[in-house]
């Protein structure tokens, strides 16, 4: 079956420290997003792709970045790691730009 | 900007019926979602309006007002496992980009 994971599932890293979060999707959807989830403000995005080679800024995008070189795969490094993204991350895909969304499992990562 | 408000929490009996309202000022609206989050889970799709009007799908009801900027998700027959917090999240176009934007979520408690 097809499905979206995101690796690793728990991560504890220091302050400065470059991480990289893994997204992989295996439904071939052109559309892939990363969200942060903090207590008080919802899911908010991060960063999106519309296709290989496509990225976008979303909301939050400061300190962040991501790259898109098959359909596959969307990763989110944060280049220097600060306290204040210690968040739940996820990864999403659609089929089409409107449709519905396909979340991964999420990420917990903790920046100390 | 996009501004989403639904209620923080509500609790309602096994059985019963209890209605999640959300109200949203956006520009470019192309749509309403509403997912469903358990807790320590990722967001699961329930339902997708972009026209007036109700949509049923079998327990679950979702309704839109386009004018009024209104939406309530309709659980019906409630049961233990429809705990959960219900996200409302509006869909927006403009500048060739699509993008939700998600409420802060409804935590739902439904009590024996």
């Amino acid at each position: 079956d097809a499905e979206i994971t995101q690796s690793p599932r728990h991560k504890i890293t220091e302050t400065g420290r470059q991480v990289t979060l893994a997204c992989h999707q295996t439904w071939n959807h052109n559309n892939m997003f990363w969200y942060r989830q903090d207590l008080g403000h919802g899911l908010r995005l991060i960063h999106y792709s519309y296709g290989v080679q496509d990225t976008n800024k979303g909301e939050v995008s400061d300190g962040y970045s991501v790259s898109r070189s098959n359909t596959e795969d969307l990763p989110l490094t944060l280049e220097s790691a600060a306290s204040s993204q210690t968040s739940v991350y996820f990864c999403a895909s659609s089929e089409s730009v409107a449709g519905e969304q396909f979340f991964g499992p999420g990420t917990r990562l903790t920046v100390l | 900007g996009q501004n989403i408000d639904q209620p923080t929490e509500m609790t309602a009996t096994e059985g019963a019926i209890v209605q999640i309202n959300c109200t949203y000022q956006t520009s470019g609206f192309n749509g309403l979602f509403w997912y469903q989050q358990h807790a320590g889970e990722a967001p699961t799709f329930l339902s997708y309006n972009v026209l007036d009007g109700l949509e049923e799908k079998g327990r679950f009801s979702s309704f839109l007002s386009r004018s009024k900027g209104y939406s309530y998700l309709l659980l019906k027959e409630l049961q233990m496992k429809d705990s959960a917090s219900y996200l409302c999240a509006v869909a927006y176009s403009g500048a060739g980009s699509y993008q939700l934007t998600f409420g802060k979520g409804t935590k739902l408690s439904v009590i024996p």
